[in-house]
C-alpha cells in the first residue's frame, strides 16, 4: 500500500508570493491534516478535512487555507508569504477507526521563504 | 488544554547504552497515546500505539509503557541507527481526534 505523498519536497519563495502544497492520502483514508513544523515550535496544528470539509483548525491566520478533493487528495495554500512561514509542512491521513485515530505522515514539504 | 511534555529535550548514549525517555500528559480523558519516530527531513513514521494503562507494546529495541500520567519509550541496546527525534502525542476522549504532539527527545548513539 503506498504511503502519504507529499509534493513538491522543497519549494523556495520570496516574501509576498503564494504557495499551493499538495498531499495525498494513503488509499482509503478520508481524513488528511496538515501540520507545520519549526525547531522552535514543534509540530502545529493546522487543520484537518475530512469528506471534503474542513472539520477542525489551528490557530493560524487566515493566509493559511486548505482544500480537500473527492478523491481525499488535498492542498494547502499559504498566501502573502512571510519569512517565518519557513517551515517543514507536513501533510499526515488517518482512517478513523475505534482504537482512535493514527496519523501517518508523509515526508513533509520543506518551504524557505527568502 | 491537553499538554504532552517530553523530557529530556536532547540524549546521547553509547552504543548498547539502555535508557528511557519519559511523556507526562495532561488530558481530560485519554482515548490513545502514541509514540512517532522522525528522522531528519522526513515525516514522522509511527510506532505505537497505547490505549489504558498498564499497557505495554514492543517492537524490536524498542518497548512502550503508559500509566495514567506518563508513558515510557525504552531503548534496550541502542544501535546507531536509533538516532532519531522520538515524538509523542495524545489524542483526549471525546471531541476532536486531533492529537498534541510534545517536543520530542532528540537521540544520538554514538558507536
Amino acid at each position: 500500500k503506498a504511503g502519504v505523498t507529499q509534493t513538491p519536497r522543497y519549494l523556495i519563495k520570496t516574501r509576498g508570493q503564494q504557495v499551493t502544497l499538495s498531499c495525498s492520502p494513503i488509499s482509503g483514508h478520508r481524513s488528511v491534516s496538515w501540520y507545520q513544523q519549526t525547531p522552535g515550535q514543534g509540530l502545529q496544528f493546522l487543520f484537518e478535512y475530512f469528506s471534503e470539509t474542513q472539520r477542525n483548525k489551528g490557530n493560524f491566520p487566515g493566509r493559511f487555507s486548505g482544500r480537500q478533493f473527492s478523491n481525499s487528495r488535498s492542498e494547502m495554500n499559504v498566501s502573502t508569504l512571510e519569512l517565518g512561514d519557513s517551515a517543514l509542512y507536513l501533510c499526515a491521513s488517518s482512517n478513523l477507526g475505534q482504537g482512535g485515530n493514527i496519523q501517518y505522515f508523509g515526508a513533509g514539504t520543506r518551504l524557505s521563504v527568502l | 488544554e491537553d499538554q504532552v511534555t517530553q523530557s529530556p529535550e536532547a540524549l546521547r548514549l553509547q552504543e548498547g547504552e539502555s535508557s528511557s525517555l519519559n511523556c507526562s500528559y495532561t488530558v481530560s480523558g485519554l482515548r490513545g497515546l502514541f509514540w512517532y519516530r522522525q528522522d531528519p527531513g522526513k515525516g514522522p513514521e509511527f510506532l505505537f500505539t497505547l490505549y489504558s494503562a498498564g499497557e505495554e507494546k514492543e517492537k524490536e529495541r524498542l518497548k512502550a509503557t503508559l500509566t495514567k500520567k506518563e508513558s515510557f519509550l525504552h531503548i534496550t541496546a541502542p544501535k546507531p541507527e536509533d538516532s532519531a527525534t522520538y515524538l509523542c502525542a495524545v489524542q483526549a476522549a471525546g471531541g476532536s481526534y486531533i492529537p498534541t504532539f510534545g517536543r520530542g527527545t532528540s537521540l544520538i548513539v554514538h558507536p
